[in-house]
């Protein structure tokens, strides 16, 4: 079946330290991924995506993202943070059908970053 | 240019009653998807539209969940009755006609069943 792994419920990061946020995903074929942050009663924000090509992928805020094929992974990286970066992550992926179709996206059950000052 | 507009935000109702979501998707885009966001868990889709077509709606509990999208632009998602545990964040999202897009979310409606 496919699914989507965030293997860390919560993690705890100092302000100005560096940031890797981890996800698996497991399906027969390549999905197109995407991270996603959510702020306290907010919708979500897309963060970055990846459908091709260069495998380390840029987003918004600083952030990006590399997809490993061999581990089936696309783990969200920040080499500092911002007490403003305190949120709900979220990594999805979107399983494409062999005609080009697709379902809706698939969520993992999110990382809860924490910021210490 | 506007976003996904969900009305209203929050909403607390007694069970049993009926309740009802409404969502503005991003002007152009075609594809319209419910989702459903438990606390402490990502959101789970509920029913995807592609214009005013129901495409999927597998994982939309029937019998007591009804949606539609007339007109193939704004989306109504019904729950009558409902019970102590739908009690989530509903949230809408729309993406653009072209294949593998992102959605768009909208900031959500808090639904609290006591």
């Amino acid at each position: 079946a496919q699914s989507v792994t965030q293997p860390d419920i919560h993690i705890t990061v100092s302000e100005g330290a560096s940031l890797e946020l981890r996800c698996n995903y497991s399906y027969g074929a390549t999905p197109y991924l995407f991270w996603y942050v959510q702020s306290p009663g907010q919708g979500l924000q897309l963060l970055l995506k990846y459908f091709s090509g260069d495998t380390l992928v840029q987003g918004i805020k600083g952030f990006e993202a590399e997809f490993k094929r061999s581990q089936s992974s696309f783990n969200l990286r920040k080499p500092s943070v911002h007490w403003s970066d305190a949120a709900e992550y979220f990594c999805a992926v979107l399983f494409m059908y062999s005609g080009g179709g697709a379902d809706g996206l698939t969520f993992g059950k999110g990382t809860h970053l924490i910021i210490q000052p | 240019e506007a976003g996904v507009v969900q009305s209203p935000r929050y909403k607390i109702i007694e069970k049993k009653q009926p309740v009802a979501f409404w969502c503005n998707p991003i002007s152009g885009h075609n594809t319209l998807y419910w989702y459903r966001q438990n606390l402490g868990q990502g959101p789970e889709l509920l029913i995807r539209y592609e214009n005013e077509e129901a495409v999927d709606d597998s994982q939309l509990p029937k019998d007591r969940f009804s949606a539609e999208r007339l007109k193939g632009v704004d989306s109504t998602l019904k729950i009558q009755p409902a019970e102590l545990g739908d009690s989530a964040v509903y949230l809408c999202a729309s993406s653009p006609p072209s294949g593998g897009a992102e959605a768009f979310f909208g900031q959500g409606t808090r639904l609290t069943v006591v």
